[in-house]
């Protein structure tokens, strides 16, 4: 069946860049889109980016600027970076099957920047 | 952008009650809205694609209904299970966004 694992630092030092990884079982991640999407504490959800077979890429306009998706086909993984963080990038992060209507979910991960 | 609204924020029920949850959009979205839940410390679920089709595995209690602005996710009758926050999503026009949640509690 189709999973999604999301990897990578539970700290990140405000300014500093944060790094996570979705690895892809199950399926070919060649055949599909992929998105980031986070929710802060307590709060609802922001869809980040997307990504297709590093041949078309869309980000989040409130974030573009910061944010960076991409795709290892050979390691069925596509990651996200995201520089300059600060406190307000505290969140747990999900990657998830789609550029909407997204039907698989990782359990996500939480990722809190401070110093 | 368009901004989705959804009412109530919380809406307290008992199970085997009816459930009903609106999502209103800022502008037009067509039919490109779905809905997803949410339970505590597990990622969202999709329940309900293009307005009205019930995602794979989705129990015939729920469903949507609406278009253009205006959008309802029902709940037939509650099972213990369902109370949850209840999110609605837009795929109409860029950047696609989530509304802010109704949180479906035990009454």
């Amino acid at each position: 069946q189709v999973q999604l694992q999301e990897s990578g630092p539970g700290l990140v030092k405000p300014s500093e860049t944060l790094s996570l990884t979705c690895t892809v079982s199950g399926v070919s991640i060649s055949s599909y889109y992929w998105s980031w999407i986070r929710q802060p504490p307590g709060k609802g959800l922001e869809w980040i980016a997307y990504i297709y077979n590093s041949e078309s890429t869309n980000y989040n306009p409130s974030l573009k600027s910061r944010v960076t998706i991409s795709v290892d086909t050979s390691k069925s993984q596509f990651s996200l970076k995201l520089k300059s963080a600060t406190a307000a990038d505290t969140a747990l992060y999900y990657c998830a099957r789609g550029c909407s209507d997204f039907d698989y979910w990782g359990q996500g991960t939480l990722v809190t920047v401070s110093s | 952008e368009i901004v989705l609204t959804q009412s109530p924020a919380t809406l307290s029920l008992s199970p085997g009650e009816r459930a009903t949850l609106s999502c209103r959009a800022s502008q037009s979205v067509s039919s490109y809205l779905a809905w997803y839940q949410q339970k505590p410390g597990q990622a969202p679920r999709l329940l309900i694609y293009d307005a009205s089709n019930r995602a794979t595995g989705i129990p015939a209690r729920f469903s949507g209904s609406g278009s253009g602005t205006d959008f309802t996710l029902t709940i037939s009758s509650l099972e213990p299970e369902d109370f949850a926050v209840y999110y609605c999503h837009q795929r109409s026009n860029w950047p696609y966004n989530f509304g802010q949640g109704t949180k479906l509690e035990i009454k």
